[in-house]
């Protein structure tokens, strides 16, 4: 069964260093997200990709995010300048033609 | 801003009975409603959906429950066996607003021998 995968599974970080988060996600799909989870608090949307740009990001998402999908499988968040408040768990999803969005195993980030 | 809530943090059931887990939702232009298993350190595990043109969807072990003037769905588990044990999420979309995720905080069931 085809499956979300993301790369590392463990990211440590000095703060203010940039880190570069990659997902593949499911072949067939069209939308693309990233979504993040801080420790004991609710998973957060963070962005959704279609059609190579963004259609819709959250307030989290400010200028020290970026996404791109680099080529035809890959798909990347990347983070400038990481601050001790981005350590969270980081999830990747596609999505097809439904409304259904399937997720991959997390990066968790750790910014010390 | 909690416009998806999972009242209760846990839940404990005994293998083989009814599982029920409930979410509540303020927001009156969340339209398609999703449930999702999460194991620790794992990623969220798609199960089940529904429309709100419909008040239940059922697949296997699994119903949801939608309750639109009460803003409130519910999930379903039956028998509960002790591989459920995780936490569920229930998360919610306006489609005319886009295809991003809003979820609740999440149930921890544990299914008990």
């Amino acid at each position: 069964e085809p499956e979300v995968t993301q790369t590392p599974s463990h990211q440590v970080t000095q703060m203010g260093q940039e880190v570069i988060l990659r997902c593949v996600p499911i072949s067939n799909h069209l939308y693309f997200y990233w979504y993040r989870q801080i420790l004991g608090q609710k998973v957060e949307f963070l962005v959704s990709f279609y059609n190579n740009e963004i259609s819709e990001k959250s307030e989290i998402f400010d200028d020290q995010f970026s996404v791109e999908r680099p080529d035809g499988s890959n798909f990347t968040l990347k983070i400038r300048s990481t601050k001790l408040e981005d350590s969270a768990m980081y999830f990747c999803a596609s999505g097809g033609h439904t409304y259904e969005q399937y997720f991959g195993p997390g990066t968790r980030l750790t910014v010390t | 801003d909690q416009q998806v809530k999972q009242n209760s943090p846990s839940l404990s059931v005994q293998e083989g009975r009814i599982s029920i887990l409930n979410c509540d939702y303020t927001n009156s232009m969340f339209d398609y409603f999703l449930w999702y298993k999460k194991y620790p350190a794992e990623g969220p595990t798609f199960l089940i959906s529904i429309s709100s043109i419909k008040d239940k969807n059922e697949d296997g072990r699994f119903t949801v429950f939608l309750n639109k003037s009460a803003k409130h769905l519910s999930l379903h588990i039956v028998p509960s066996q002790p591989g459920d044990s995780a936490v569920y999420f229930c998360a919610a979309i306006d489609t005319g607003g886009g295809n991003k995720l809003t979820f609740g905080t999440g149930t921890q069931l544990k299914v008990e021998l």
